[in-house]
């Protein structure tokens, strides 16, 4: 089956600056990644996800780039705010509505 | 999107004791799953629940110890049977409308004593 590796377990930025986090997957017949926040007491939230027919995708400070080729995506956000503090989960399926594999998730922090 | 409750949000319970988790949807769907988040780990897949026919249970978890019903396509119910200690996690149901994208409700914390 499937097999997600995320890193960096931990991550520390300065307001402003940029944070990005990496996931791998094992199984090539995988074809969405989707990314999850959540953030302390809450439900994961999906904030962006990617498919397997495109390389990168954007959605104002967060996009996600995805190389088939060595079978990882990640996931970066710019101008980070204090906001942006939260636990990030990557994950993996395969075609057809399956259900998710998750990594082990990046708690990041933003300090002001 | 989907919007998901669940009941309870949060229980404690005793060892040795059953609890009977709700999940309902605001529309109909054909996949919904189940996943168990132990303290600050990541999100474990416990089973997929099938309208109509018995549950889809991952490697580790089995039957009688975590029985789902889906009695229709907007609700599921998830039980945990037998508690221990180790079974204080928080649970979540997940639904995919559309097109992978999965959902997940706002969650059940379960402490057991």
């Amino acid at each position: 089956g499937e097999n997600v590796e995320q890193h960096p377990s931990t991550l520390s930025v300065q307001e402003g600056d940029s944070a990005v986090i990496k996931c791998t997957y094992s199984d090539s017949a995988s074809n969405y990644f989707p990314w999850y926040k959540q953030e302390l007491g809450k439900r994961p939230q999906l904030i962006i996800d990617i498919r397997s027919n495109v390389g990168e995708k954007k959605d104002q400070r967060i996009a996600v780039t995805l190389n088939k080729t060595a079978k990882h995506f990640s996931l970066h956000i710019t101008e980070t705010q204090p906001e942006d503090s939260a636990v990030y989960f990557c994950a993996a399926s395969y075609p057809g509505n399956t259900p998710l594999v998750f990594g082990k998730g990046t708690r990041l922090s933003v300090i002001a | 999107s989907a919007v998901i409750s669940q009941k309870p949000s949060r229980d404690i319970c005793q060892r040795g004791t059953s609890l009977t988790i709700q999940c309902q949807v605001d529309s109909q769907v054909t996949m919904m799953f189940w996943y168990r988040q132990q303290p600050g780990q990541s999100l474990t897949l416990i089973a997929t629940a099938n309208q109509g026919s018995e549950a889809t249970y991952e490697s580790g978890f089995v039957i009688d110890k975590f029985p789902i019903s889906r009695p229709n396509l907007t609700f599921s119910t998830l039980t945990v049977s037998n508690m221990s200690p180790e079974d204080s996690s928080i649970y979540l149901c997940s639904v995919v409308p559309r097109a992978n994208e999965q959902f997940f409700g706002p969650g059940t914390r379960l402490t057991v004593l």
